[in-house]
């Protein structure tokens, strides 16, 4: 079946400008995550959605960075004013929303945003 | 705050050889634990996880990784390197269960299998 998708797949913006990055999950799962993936680095959490809200934003660096889910499916993360320090690999995940024990994230390929 | 420490940015073997790549967790609850594999232009994908059960983790393509309460430890090991396992290996540790699975990952560790 089909995967997490994201797009684009690259983005190459100037300082200040507004992008927007696309996620669309596994069909039938309610959980999704973004994570950033800075150069050299390990994936940081930014923001997790339960259906359509988002239940713990607590990853997202300042009030810049938005992200919404309004049908419980495709997310989209906003950037507002960027910066270059925003430039990384965005990743988006998902995940059914099981008891007992962790529910397995499943990757996108992630959306490389270049901040020039 | 809970973190993940993997020793050592990039890891050497030949072909055939032992590996292994080092995982540390601090927190005094163990957490669930997760190794995840990184090819190129592709995303995460998931190798094996610990969820308390059995400490010895079975995972794909022949990993497998050893829960150590006393050493708060996760070591991912194979016996014989593939030319295939060259790629970017992270560790993960979740404390959260059910639905909701907050994802706290290691900086990572590079693979490089030579002949």
């Amino acid at each position: 079946g089909a995967g997490v998708s994201q797009t684009p797949s690259n983005k190459v913006t100037e300082k200040g400008k507004y992008v927007e990055l696309r996620c669309d999950p596994i069909s039938g799962h309610t959980a999704l995550y973004w994570y950033r993936q800075s150069l050299g680095q390990g994936p940081e959490f930014l923001i997790y959605f339960q259906g359509t809200g988002a239940a713990d934003d607590s990853g997202l660096p300042n009030d810049r960075f938005f992200a919404v889910r309004p049908e419980g499916s495709v997310s989209t993360l906003k950037i507002q004013r960027t910066e270059r320090g925003d430039s990384a690999v965005y990743l988006c995940a998902s995940s059914l929303s099981l008891s007992g024990g962790p529910s397995t994230q499943y990757f996108g390929p992630g959306t490389r945003l270049t901040v020039l | 705050a809970q973190s993940v420490t993997q020793l050592g940015s990039h890891v050497s073997v030949s072909e055939g050889a032992l590996v292994l790549l080092r995982c540390n967790y601090s927190s005094s609850v163990p957490p669930y634990l997760f190794w995840y594999v990184q090819y190129p232009n592709q995303g995460l994908q998931l190798l094996l996880k610990y969820t308390s059960a059995a400490t010895l983790v079975k995972g794909i393509n022949g990993f497998e990784a050893e829960f150590k309460k006393s050493e708060t430890s996760f070591h991912l090991t194979k016996p014989s390197a593939h030319m295939s396992d060259a790629a970017e290996y992270f560790c993960a540790v979740s404390y959260s269960s059910g639905g909701y699975n907050k994802l706290i990952f290691g900086a990572g560790t590079r693979l490089a299998v030579h002949p």
